[in-house]
């Protein structure tokens, strides 16, 4: 079975620019996350879709935004570009359990962004 | 508001040492605690899950408990390999605001 991927994997972009990037999950897995890893920030929770909807967000402005198609797949965005958005942005997948929460979660490789 | 620490940030062994990586999580409120280790440049992989309701899980050379009551887990890998070589991380799934929220990790690195 192939694993989460992601597109592309790397990407330069500059200030004010907008980009979106890609995540197809594992066959069969109905729930998508995303997160941005900075060295100074760690890991921090973008979003999460399920079945076409956002279901929680973190803590970021609304230049960061996302959507998830019928068959899983999503696509995040980001809106005028500031040289802090520079990062790794990884997706996961999952399978939800029978309450539809704490399913494991499987990531990508990542997009590596770099804004100049 | 949920916060995840691990201890230690760093750790350095010699080949063959067992050890012990620390989670600690300051609401009880969760639904499960994932393990996983990334590579330098890569993504995140899956080592272990554990559920609330569960105490324990094990996988080959490791195994990870879980103390809910306490937030406390522990990640134990026996016999060390350089392999091994890795930052580790766990991230718990919390109740509250159902959001994942992720420790710093342990940077552990296995000397040959």
């Amino acid at each position: 079975k192939a694993g989460v991927t992601q597109t592309p994997r790397y990407l330069i972009k500059t200030r004010g620019q907008q980009v979106t990037l890609s995540c197809s999950p594992i066959s069969g897995h109905r729930s998508v996350s995303w997160y941005q890893q900075t060295p100074g920030q760690g890991l921090q929770f973008l979003f999460e879709y399920f079945s076409e909807t956002q279901r929680n967000k973190g803590n970021f402005p609304g230049r960061f935004s996302g959507r998830q198609f019928s068959n899983s797949r999503s696509e995040m965005n980001v809106s005028t570009l500031e040289l802090g958005d520079s990062a790794l942005y990884l997706c996961a997948s999952s399978w939800p359990t029978g309450t539809m929460l704490g399913g494991e979660q499987f990531f990508g490789p990542g997009t590596r962004l770099t804004v100049l | 508001k949920q916060e995840v620490t691990q201890i230690p940030a760093a750790l350095s062994v010699p080949e063959g040492e067992n050890l012990v990586l620390n989670c600690s999580f300051t609401d009880s409120a969760i639904y499960n605690l994932q393990w996983f280790r990334q590579d330098p440049g890569k993504g995140l992989t899956s080592l272990l899950l554990i559920q609330s309701s569960q105490r324990e899980q094990t996988s080959g050379r490791l195994n990870a408990s879980l103390d809910k009551s306490s937030g406390r887990s522990t990640l134990y890998i026996a016999a060390s390999q350089p392999g091994d070589s890795a930052t580790y991380l766990c991230a718990v799934r919390e109740t509250s605001y159902d959001k994942v929220i992720f420790g710093p990790g342990t940077s552990l690195s296995v000397i040959p």
